[in-house]
């Protein structure tokens, strides 16, 4: 058990919305990252973390931001969501060994 | 162009038998290392195994075996034995040491086991 929370698992929201999703971890590592899965094409990256207030974006940032005020909290912000954003997101750290990655359990979000 | 190919959507095979699942993946970094993640129909995402492209042995963790080509750029998992528990879709992912610390992922492949 990596201690990776998300929140909230599942949420159905309206379009121009505003949406956050939250990243617990209780491992206190540097590295955190926000993926989005779709069907045909796996998880793609949207931002990540290297450490407070430090991120960067990803290869999918339009339309997200994050914020990272504590080591154990990152969050992703769909400032005005769209129905194009409808995906499942993976909260995700960074283990020490070999620099795999370690998931929380997923964000279920429908944009109608 | 896609950094990491796994060519086959779908796999079938019966238990016990071995199944070998493609990756090629491509970079002009050096130093890298290629990782493989199981999501079952529950969809957590599982880290199943690790190779460091300096790795002069091929990774193995149980019944997972990574079948590392460095020439041809394959990373292919092979599962012995398979078990009806081994259904669920299989991503094979990147990590490029000079491009930072995030995993690139392919799209995945769903491996069906059946009795």
């Amino acid at each position: 058990d990596a201690g990776i929370t998300q929140s909230p698992r599942h949420k159905v929201t309206e379009t121009g919305t505003p949406v956050t999703l939250r990243c617990h971890q209780t491992e206190n590592h540097r590295y955190m990252y926000w993926y989005r899965q779709d069907p045909g094409h796996g998880l793609r990256l949207i931002h990540y973390s290297y450490g407070v207030k430090d991120t960067d974006k990803g290869e999918v940032s339009d339309g997200y931001s994050v914020s990272r005020s504590k080591t154990e909290d990152f969050l992703l912000t769909l400032e005005s969501a769209t129905s194009s954003q409808t995906s499942v997101y993976f909260c995700a750290i960074r283990g020490l060994a070999d620099g795999e990655l370690f998931f929380g359990e997923g964000s279920r979000l429908t944009v109608l | 162009a896609q950094k990491i190919t796994q060519t086959q959507p779908g796999m079938f095979v019966q238990e016990k038998e071995a199944v070998t699942l493609d990756c090629t993946y491509d970079t002009s970094d050096p130093s890298y290392g290629l990782f493989w993640y199981k999501q079952p129909s529950s969809g957590e995402m599982i880290f199943l195994i690790y190779q460091g492209s300096y790795d002069q042995q091929n990774a193995t963790e149980g019944r997972y075996s990574l079948n590392f080509q460095k020439a041809r750029k394959s990373a292919n998992l092979v599962i012995s034995a398979s078990q009806l528990g081994d259904s669920a879709m299989y991503f094979c992912a990147m990590r490029e040491m000079q491009a930072g610390t995030a995993l690139i992922f392919g799209k995945g492949t769903t491996l069906s086991v059946s009795s």
